[in-house]
């Protein structure tokens, strides 16, 4: 089936520093992604959805210059979270739609886990 | 708010017993898939019922979808220790976008 990958698989950073979490289409392309927010033992939560080519769609609520989302390749979609404070600790998670297969089924990555001290 | 809400929260049971959990969702979808997740773990796709279907069955696994009641269940037959995991439900709309639900935190005990 298809791959979705993760990278870093955990961080660790200061308060105030950038940190990038980059989601990759291993084996098939993708021009929509989707990136995903979970807080211990919640569910996961949409935040937005990253088009190719394209600016990305935020949910509600979500700071979309916090939150900077690219999508440069049809294999690659990047998450910036940007000047990161404790409150931002989570595991996010992406997920790509490989529409050349059926197309309705979600891909997900394995995970970042981010702790910001 | 989730689009999906699931019960039981929480539910243990011995192992080779079955386990029922299910998911009621607000607006009119195009699929509901059901995923696992083990603890501190990337989401693993369990099955995909469009919302033309009403049951489907993959290995020990059987998910029916009601569309009038807007729910769906997932039942996991004989389980097994391996099966402890969360399970979530999510709905597919229009927009081409999943919302999830709260989950259930399924263990199965030795």
């Amino acid at each position: 089936g298809a791959v979705v990958s993760q990278h870093p698989s955990w961080v660790i950073c200061k308060s105030g520093t950038s940190v990038k979490i980059e989601c990759r289409s291993l084996d098939f392309q993708a021009t929509t992604m989707f990136w995903y927010r979970q807080f211990p033992k919640q569910s996961l939560m949409l935040m937005a959805t990253s088009n190719e080519g394209s600016k990305a769609t935020y949910e509600q609520g979500v700071e979309k210059d916090k939150f900077l989302i690219n999508h440069a390749s049809l294999t690659l979609s990047t998450l910036t979270v940007t000047s990161a404070h404790p409150e931002d600790s989570s595991f996010y998670i992406c997920s790509a739609r490989d529409f050349g297969g059926l197309g309705e089924t979600q891909y997900f990555g394995p995970g970042t886990r981010l702790l910001v001290l | 708010s989730q689009q999906g809400e699931e019960d039981p929260q929480a539910l243990s049971i011995q192992e080779g017993e079955n386990a029922t959990m299910n998911c009621s969702y607000k607006t009119s979808i195009n699929n509901l898939q059901w995923y696992r997740q083990n603890s501190g773990r990337g989401l693993v796709h369990l099955i995909l019922i469009r919302s033309n279907e009403r049951e489907k069955h993959s290995g020990r696994l059987r998910v029916t979808l009601d569309t009038s009641k807007k729910s769906s269940s997932l039942l996991i037959t004989a389980s097994r220790a391996a099966d402890t995991a969360s399970y979530f439900c999510a709905t597919d709309t229009n927009a081409g976008k999943s919302t999830f639900g709260d989950g259930t935190t399924l263990t199965v005990k030795p």
